[in-house]
């Protein structure tokens, strides 16, 4: 399967704990994007990243969260001392460039993060 | 900011039926696109729309990206179970180099066989 993968599916963390999530983007894909979902919400931007380069990251937090797209492996997003209000979904989605014509990123099956 | 609007919350049809989705925002977009997403998976794009009055079908669905750049519509025909799910529009700006896709709060669309 040459999809987004991201892991874990699920995280269980305590208030204060740091978590990690991980995606790795499709194949041939350079350009990574975060969003977050709420119960009965859409999708919320979070952050655009291409290899080594955050691009935009007018949907994160000011503090606490962060993300990085190394050069080698998987983008991370990490949220560090994590609060209750940090519970939702997170998904990364990946596309190839956007280039000149809109190139629709695809999604992977998101991170279930539960604080508690 | 941006915001794209999708009512009804939810949608009840029976097995069979056709039904139609609007998402109507006040921004223009560059490109409309429309997922579906089931529990406990990530959105999958149905269609992809790149030009105002574009009008495109993929099997039993077919979306239109409206004239003036701020709405659109998805139809799906001969509704069946497994086309319950949720339903979400999404509009893609770019400014610059930054790229974000916008997404409505989504359609619930239950089928009753």
């Amino acid at each position: 399967n040459a999809g987004v993968m991201q892991n874990p599916r699920h995280l269980v963390r305590r208030r204060g704990q740091e978590a990690r999530l991980r995606c790795s983007p499709m194949k041939g894909h350079s350009h990574v994007y975060w969003y977050r979902q709420l119960p009965e919400e859409g999708l919320k931007f979070m952050v655009y990243l291409q290899k080594e380069n955050i691009i935009d990251e007018s949907g994160m937090p000011k503090e606490r969260f962060s993300a990085e797209f190394p050069k080698e492996g998987p983008s991370i997003l990490r949220i560090q001392q994590v609060v209750r209000g940090d519970s939702a979904a997170y998904f990364c989605a990946s596309s190839p460039s956007t280039g000149n014509s809109n190139q629709p990123q695809h999604f992977g099956d998101g991170t279930r993060l539960s604080i508690l | 900011g941006q915001q794209l609007n999708q009512s009804p919350q939810s949608m009840f049809i029976q097995e069979g039926e056709d039904v139609s989705m609007n998402c109507t925002s006040s921004s223009i977009f560059n490109t409309w696109l429309w997922y579906k997403q089931d529990p406990g998976e990530g959105p999958v794009l149905l269609i992809a729309l790149y030009k105002a009055g574009e009008l495109t079908s993929n099997g039993r669905l077919t979306a239109q990206f409206g004239i003036t750049r701020k709405d659109s519509f998805l139809n799906i025909s001969a509704s069946i179970p497994s086309d319950v799910g949720i339903y979400f529009c999404a509009g893609w700006t770019r400014t610059g180099a930054n790229s974000k896709l916008t997404f409505g709060k989504g359609i619930t669309l239950s089928v009753r066989p």
